[in-house]
């Protein structure tokens, strides 16, 4: 059965930092791997998409990479601002399956 | 890009009455639609995986007779919370398999917070 599990649970950090989010998964039998930002009370933002056959994605100031071998993804926030300050959900597809499994996420505090 | 949308985005019900959210694909056909609920500060659960003109498929521990799945077509699936308890009150997010790209994507709605008071 995939578990799916993000590393820290909850992460505060002055503004400016760079920071690493990561989530790692038992099965390496994926489609995709796909991180997700939510903020409270909202549903979810899509940030990055890594297909299996990808080993990294990049937006802006965000960077997803994908070792699927060892079951390990992170998240790279550059020059962290205020605004990212939310929860971020990290979620592997699973094409025998078919459906979505998601991590219990990270919960970030960018402090001004 | 694809876009779900969830109607209503919250609703406020009395116990025992019976909710309808409803989830659509706006600009690509859905085979597939996910239904989630999540519970305040914890993660996405998966309920059921709806396929259009079929029966739902729900989780282990989802009870089916008392929520309702209906995708009747390919851009329109429901969730109908039956008999509706305090305890069912949670966030509501559905989901959307886009087939037609390469990549597989699914496209999730806004969600709909259901409060049983």
């Amino acid at each position: 059965k995939q578990e799916v599990t993000q590393i820290p649970a909850a992460l505060s950090v002055p503004e400016g930092e760079n920071l690493v989010l990561n989530c790692s998964f038992t099965d390496s039998a994926i489609y995709n791997l796909q991180w997700f930002r939510q903020d409270p009370g909202k549903g979810l933002t899509s940030l990055l998409l890594i297909q299996s056959s990808q080993r990294e994605q990049t937006s802006g100031r965000l960077n997803a990479s994908l070792d699927k071998s060892s079951g390990r993804s992170t998240l790279y926030i550059a020059a962290s601002q205020p605004g990212d300050s939310a929860t971020y959900l990290c979620a592997v597809d699973l094409p025998r399956d078919d459906k979505i499994i998601f991590g219990k996420g990270t919960r970030l505090h960018i402090l001004p | 890009g694809a876009v779900v949308s969830q109607h209503p985005s919250w609703v406020i019900c009395k116990s025992g009455t019976s909710v309808k959210i409803e989830c659509r694909s706006l600009d690509f056909q859905a085979t597939t639609m996910f239904w989630y609920r999540q519970f305040p500060k914890q993660s996405l659960m998966l309920m059921a995986t709806s396929n259009e003109g079929s029966k739902a498929t729900y989780e282990q521990g989802v009870e089916k007779d008392k929520f309702l799945i209906n995708h009747a077509s390919l851009t329109l699936s429901t969730l109908t919370v039956t008999s509706a308890h305090p305890e069912d009150s949670s966030f509501y997010i559905c989901s959307a398999r886009d087939r037609g790209t390469s990549a597989n994507e699914q496209y999730f709605g806004p969600g709909t917070r259901l409060t049983v008071t």
